[in-house]
């Protein structure tokens, strides 16, 4: 297995477009998904297959690629998304997050 | 409606034994991939055990290999973790999740967890 790094945190201001880097040495040739989780509640997977929002979660929430890292990007923050996100990946047999980030709309 | 829903958390002392059920509403059991994903109180999220939708195969992470044991029974619905010679750090939040045979490389579906306390 590997690991998957994230930064422990970013704060925005309303409105603004946060980015989430995850970097891992295999997120190249593996798909990738994010999770959001808020206190007290469990993971709700908002990306998959590393670009792909399931039914109900809302466009502003987008990822994209590039080399080892990948990145989620929240365009137009708002305050209902204040939450720790998660990046994921399978690898053979196992799978593997990210240490997590706590995203601050303020 | 769809959901999972975990029991059988609780407190036991470093050695013991606990076993976790989740079962699963709303969906066809046997099309998922089954998993156990625990969370330690303020830490991240950590992948613990898979099993198959036919439960021929099994994987563990390395943190309980050889102490967690998986199993499903898809005429109950359910997923089961037998947890042996526990330690505190198997202290956390465990949920069942969920992932569809055809994108078994994420997760779709989670429970909302069952506390799992280790402490003499």
């Amino acid at each position: 297995s590997y690991d998957l790094t994230q930064s422990s945190s970013v704060a925005v201001s309303p409105g603004q477009t946060a980015t989430i880097p995850c970097s891992g040495d295999k997120l190249g040739g593996t798909y990738t998904a994010w999770y959001q989780q808020k206190p007290g509640q469990s993971p709700v997977l908002i990306i998959y297959q590393n670009n792909r929002r399931p039914s109900g979660i809302p466009e502003r929430f987008s990822a994209s690629s590039s080399g080892t890292t990948v990145t989620l990007t929240i365009s137009g923050a708002q305050a209902v998304d204040e939450a720790d996100y998660y990046c994921q990946a399978w690898d053979t047999d196992t799978y593997v997050f990210g240490t997590g980030t706590r995203l601050t709309v303020l | 409606q769809v959901q999972l829903v975990e029991s059988g958390g609780g407190l036991v002392t470093p050695g013991g034994s606990l076993r976790l059920s989740c079962s699963g509403f709303g969906f066809t059991f046997s099309d998922y991939y089954m998993s156990w994903v625990r969370q330690a109180p303020g830490k991240g999220l950590e992948w613990v055990a898979f099993i198959t939708p036919g439960s021929t195969v099994t994987y563990y992470a390395d943190s309980v290999k050889g102490r967690f044991a998986v199993s499903r029974d898809n005429s109950r619905n359910s997923l089961l973790l037998q947890m042996d010679s526990l330690r505190v750090d198997d202290t956390a939040d465990y949920f069942c999740a969920g992932a569809a045979k055809e994108t078994y490389w994420h997760f779709d579906l989670w429970g909302r967890g069952t506390l799992v306390s280790v402490s003499s």
